[in-house]
C-alpha cells in the first residue's frame, strides 16, 4: 500500500536560518501533497500543499517542491522564527479518494 | 465558521467504561474523518465517513471502536469497554468534496486508567 517517509524526525537551526524537511511517498498515483504544522495542544493545521502538475509553491516564508519522478517532496522555511517550533507533518493522497498517508512527524526547534 | 469541534476536550476514565467522543464538522462539509494520535504510532485514520456513510473502517483498531454518524454535523466514536491502551489523543477532521484539504479539530486526549 502507499507509504510515506518522512525526515529528519527531529531537527533544530537557528534563529534566522533555513530548513528543510523531505518526505517521499510510493503510490505514483498521489496528486495531492499538503503540509501539516501542529502546536503543542492542538490539532494538526494546514500551512500549505502541493499538487502534482506543480513543481513548487511558496507563501511568504514557506515553499515547498514537488518531484513527481523521483516521488519526494520538501517543505523549506526560511529565516525561521520561534513561533515555527512545531512537528509538522507531509502527507500524500492514496487513490485520490480523500484519504490521506501521512508521514511520521519532524519535530522542529527554533534555537534562539 | 467555528471550525470543526470537538467535545470533551479531556477524558479521563477508568479501565472496562464506557467513553463516546464527540464531533461536529464544519458546514457543509461532506467527509469526516477520526485519527489517534500517539508517540508510539503517530497518526492513524481509524475511519472516515463521507456525507454520513462509513467508507473505510479497516483503521478500528477491534470491536470495542465503533463509529456513528447519524447526520451531517454529529458524529461519535464510541469505546466500550475502554483499556490504557486505548489513551491516545483522538482528532476529528473533515473536508469537502471540492477540495482535499482536511481540517482537524482541538482533539480530546483521553487517559484510561
Amino acid at each position: 500500500g502507499e507509504n510515506v517517509e518522512q525526515h529528519p524526525s527531529t531537527l533544530s537551526v537557528q534563529e534566522g536560518d533555513s530548513a528543510v524537511i523531505k518526505c517521499t511517498y510510493s503510490d505514483s498515483a498521489s496528486n495531492y501533497f499538503p503540509w501539516y504544522k501542529q502546536e503543542l495542544g492542538k490539532g494538526p493545521q494546514l500551512i500549505i500543499d502541493i499538487r502534482s502538475n506543480v513543481g513548487e509553491k511558496k507563501d511568504q516564508r514557506i515553499a515547498v517542491t514537488l518531484n513527481k519522478t523521483a516521488k519526494h517532496f520538501s517543505l523549506h522555511i526560511t529565516e525561521t522564527q520561534p513561533e515555527d517550533s512545531a512537528v509538522y507533518f507531509c502527507a500524500a493522497d492514496m487513490d485520490s479518494n480523500y484519504q490521506l498517508i501521512w508521514g511520521a512527524g519532524t519535530k522542529l526547534i527554533i534555537k534562539p | 465558521d467555528a471550525g470543526v469541534i470537538q467535545s470533551p476536550r479531556h477524558e479521563v476514565t477508568e479501565m472496562g467504561q464506557e467513553v463516546t467522543l464527540r464531533c461536529k464538522p464544519i458546514s457543509g462539509h461532506d467527509y469526516l474523518f477520526w485519527y489517534r494520535q500517539t508517540m508510539m504510532r503517530g497518526l492513524e485514520l481509524l475511519i472516515y465517513f463521507n456525507n454520513n456513510v462509513p467508507i473505510d473502517d479497516s483503521g478500528m483498531p477491534e470491536d470495542r471502536f465503533s463509529a456513528k454518524m447519524p447526520n451531517a454535523s454529529f458524529s461519535t466514536l464510541k469505546i466500550q469497554p475502554s483499556e490504557p491502551r486505548d489513551s491516545a489523543v483522538y482528532f476529528c477532521a473533515s473536508g469537502g468534496a471540492s477540495t482535499d484539504t482536511q481540517y482537524f479539530g482541538p482533539g480530546t486526549r483521553l487517559t484510561v486508567l
